[in-house]
């Protein structure tokens, strides 16, 4: 069984156009995060949230929202997409909560394309 | 920014020994030395990580030095399966919050060669 999923794996759009991102969890974590890796590979944290907080990355501009539904989905809200937002977006989780976690399971990836 | 610093990229020969440096001269006494990798398309994989004493599992070994200023990652016999971006991170523990969040840098792109 797939430990964290995310749908679509890809996703063409235009300039403009809202879309969602899906993500859930099946391995009963407290803590889940949004990844984005660009063109040049670089991989960086845009959210982590728990059932407590939700920590933004302060770089992220306001057009990218996370919605939880309940604690095994994080999805990824983002409103009139840009150019620059084409890239490879990934969700994690980890155990978090009272437990310490060294660990972050990832999913596999969502390839969003701008055009 | 990362706090490590790692060759970025490196060769080994298949069933030999694959040992990936990481330099982290800054790190504090609280955090750890993790390591993920990236095989091609798809999402970091966590791999191994350590406080102060080496640490072994069935996927590699992680040699910290004394000072904890740098780190050796190990893969006993590699295999082209191996083949990925290894990324060295230094973080705190995570108790879900924003202590912990893992910083990636640009990794070691290991190549395995038949």
């Amino acid at each position: 069984d797939t430990a964290v999923s995310q749908t679509p794996k890809y996703l063409v759009t235009q300039m403009g156009n809202d879309k969602s991102i899906k993500c859930e969890q099946n391995l009963g974590h407290d803590t889940m995060y949004w990844y984005k890796q660009d063109s040049k590979k670089f991989l960086k944290i845009m959210f982590s949230y728990n059932n407590k907080e939700l920590i933004i990355n302060e770089t992220v501009p306001n057009r990218f929202s996370p919605k939880s539904p309940d604690k095994a989905h994080l999805n990824l809200h983002i409103n009139s997409l840009e150019l620059g937002d084409s890239a490879v977006y990934f969700c994690a989780s980890s155990q978090g909560g009272q437990a310490p976690s060294y660990e972050q399971y990832f999913g596999p990836g969502t390839r969003l394309t701008v055009t | 920014d990362a706090k490590t610093t790692q060759p970025t990229s490196m060769d080994c020969a298949e069933g030999r020994a694959a040992n990936l440096p990481c330099n982290h001269s800054t790190i504090s006494g609280n955090e750890y030395v993790y390591w993920y990798r990236q095989i091609h398309s798809q999402g970091p994989q966590y791999i191994i990580h350590g406080l102060k004493n080496n640490e072994t599992n069935e996927m590699a070994s992680l040699i910290i030095t004394e000072d904890r200023k740098s780190s050796t990652l190990i893969l006993p016999h590699a295999t082209l399966r191996d083949t990925a971006v290894y990324y060295c991170i230094v973080s705190r523990m995570n108790y879900g919050g924003s202590q912990g969040n893992l910083i990636f840098g640009k990794g070691t792109k290991l190549s395995v060669k038949p």
